[in-house]
């Protein structure tokens, strides 16, 4: 079945530091999803990619596309303690719109 | 962003009960909604896709008969836990796919804040 590797599994990192996590993949997705979650909450949507090489930014966050529909990263520029929490990339069946998810990056911000 | 609900936001049951999970769209309407469980420290499982008006449809391994999904309107998916069980007790989330609103680009998903169920 499909499957997204995402890495790191964990970071932990200084406040102000910049992080950047990525998520590869053995299948071509039209889209490519990365999600936030908080404990016990639902994940909430961080940035949505849809086209082969987009690069884009929400705020603080900047994620792109790979060119080979293969890949995505993600960049936090100047993290802050709010941060923290759980990162998910998810790649979107196109005929379906089932998401395939990574298995998380879990980011802890030292103050 | 698109608004998802559930209710209720965590329940507690005794062993052999049934429990229902709502999940509404709040501003929008949604012909396709997903349902997921999640375990501590793991990532989302896709258990079923809930089709307004129609059947859903279960992922390998996910008992239909256990897991009771209607889609009776298009802001509203029901997911049942029939005679549940201890190890039944997991996070359960929903989402609900979202045209391209007008933005450049495509569609998504935007997912409820979760139900805790926890069996006794």
């Amino acid at each position: 079945g499909q499957q997204l590797n995402q890495s790191p599994q964990s970071m932990f990192i200084q406040e102000g530091e910049d992080v950047s996590m990525n998520c590869t993949s053995s299948s071509i997705f039209n889209t490519w999803l990365w999600y936030k979650q908080d404990p016990g909450e639902g994940p909430v949507l961080l940035i949505a990619l849809y086209k082969a090489g987009e690069l884009t930014s929400n705020g603080r966050l900047t994620a792109q596309f790979g060119i080979t529909r293969k890949d995505s990263f993600l960049n936090i520029s100047a993290s802050i303690p709010s941060d923290v929490g759980i990162y998910f990339c998810a790649g979107q069946l196109s005929n379906t719109g089932k998401l395939i998810f990574g298995q998380g990056t879990t980011l802890q911000v030292k103050p | 962003g698109a608004v998802v609900s559930q209710h209720p936001s965590w329940v507690i049951c005794k062993s052999g009960t049934s429990v229902k999970i709502e999940c509404r769209s709040l501003d929008f309407q949604a012909t396709t909604m997903f349902w997921y469980r999640q375990f501590p420290k793991q990532s989302l499982m896709l258990m079923a896709t809930s089709n307004e008006g129609s059947k859903a449809t279960y992922e390998q391994g996910v008992e239909k008969d256990k897991f009771l999904i209607n889609h009776a309107s298009l802001t509203l998916s029901t997911l049942t836990v029939t005679s549940a069980h201890p190890e039944d007790s997991s996070f359960y989330i929903c989402s609900a796919r979202v045209g391209s609103l007008g933005l450049a680009g495509g569609e998504t998903q935007y997912f409820g804040p979760g139900t805790r169920l926890l069996v006794l």
